[in-house]
């Protein structure tokens, strides 16, 4: 069985540019939610959605934003990169909400 | 949401059981403990998760306290392979929704020989 699938593992982009990161969640799961992790902060939650809506939302500004399509698969996009948005980038899928969350190996975006 | 206060750090030695505590005073009653660890950069693992009951699974048990203010994370016999950042989270489910999930800073458990 396929874990949860993150593309690309690293990125490196420049102060200014915008960035989407895709989630490919195990087969069957229908929540997916994000995450950003630093040295500083730890892990932070980013965005959760389920079935295309999104249900819950953490305290990062809206240059975050992200979405989910109708096969469950997700994407994230940074716009306006700062400096401080290099972090590695999880994503994680469940069958539910409620359920128990497998995460990917995350996306490790460097912002030069 | 409940907030989770655990120890910053633990050592146990390999074949000995690893006990690690978490607080979670204001826990109310739709909110469930989770445990997840993570281990150098990989993206957390999913450990155990449990409401009033005690848990258990092949990898671990959990014990919450009656007054569910707190709870242990026991793996029983820990290898060098459990050394990672564990971390207890609280997670409310309320009308079918549940909270944001939210990882506090982890207890590192160092696994020795």
């Amino acid at each position: 069985k396929a874990g949860v699938t993150q593309t690309p593992r690293y990125l490196i982009k420049t102060r200014g540019q915008q960035v989407t990161l895709s989630c490919s969640p195990i087969s069957g799961h229908r929540s997916v939610s994000w995450y950003q992790q630093t040295p500083g902060q730890g892990l932070q939650f980013l965005f959760e959605y389920f079935s295309e809506t999104q249900r819950n939302k953490g305290n990062f500004p809206g240059r975050f934003s992200g979405r989910q399509f109708s096969n469950s698969r997700s994407e994230m996009n940074v716009s306006t990169l700062e400096l401080g948005d290099s972090a590695l980038y999880l994503c994680a899928s469940s069958l539910a909400v409620e359920g128990r969350m497998v995460f990917g190996s995350g996306t490790r975006l460097t912002v030069v | 949401d409940a907030k989770t206060t655990q120890p910053t750090s633990m050592d146990c030695a390999e074949g000995r059981a690893a006990n690690l505590p978490c607080n979670h005073s204001t826990i109310s009653g739709n909110e469930y403990v989770y445990w997840y660890r993570q281990i150098h950069s990989q993206g957390p693992q999913y450990i155990i998760h449990g409401l009033k009951n005690n848990e258990t699974n092949e990898m671990a048990s959990l014990i919450i306290t009656e007054d569910r203010k707190s709870s242990t994370l026991i793996l029983p016999h820990a290898t060098l392979r459990d050394t990672a950042v564990y971390y207890c989270i609280v997670r409310g489910f309320k009308g079918g929704t549940a909270s944001k999930l939210t990882f506090g800073t982890g207890t590192r458990l160092q696994v020795t020989l």
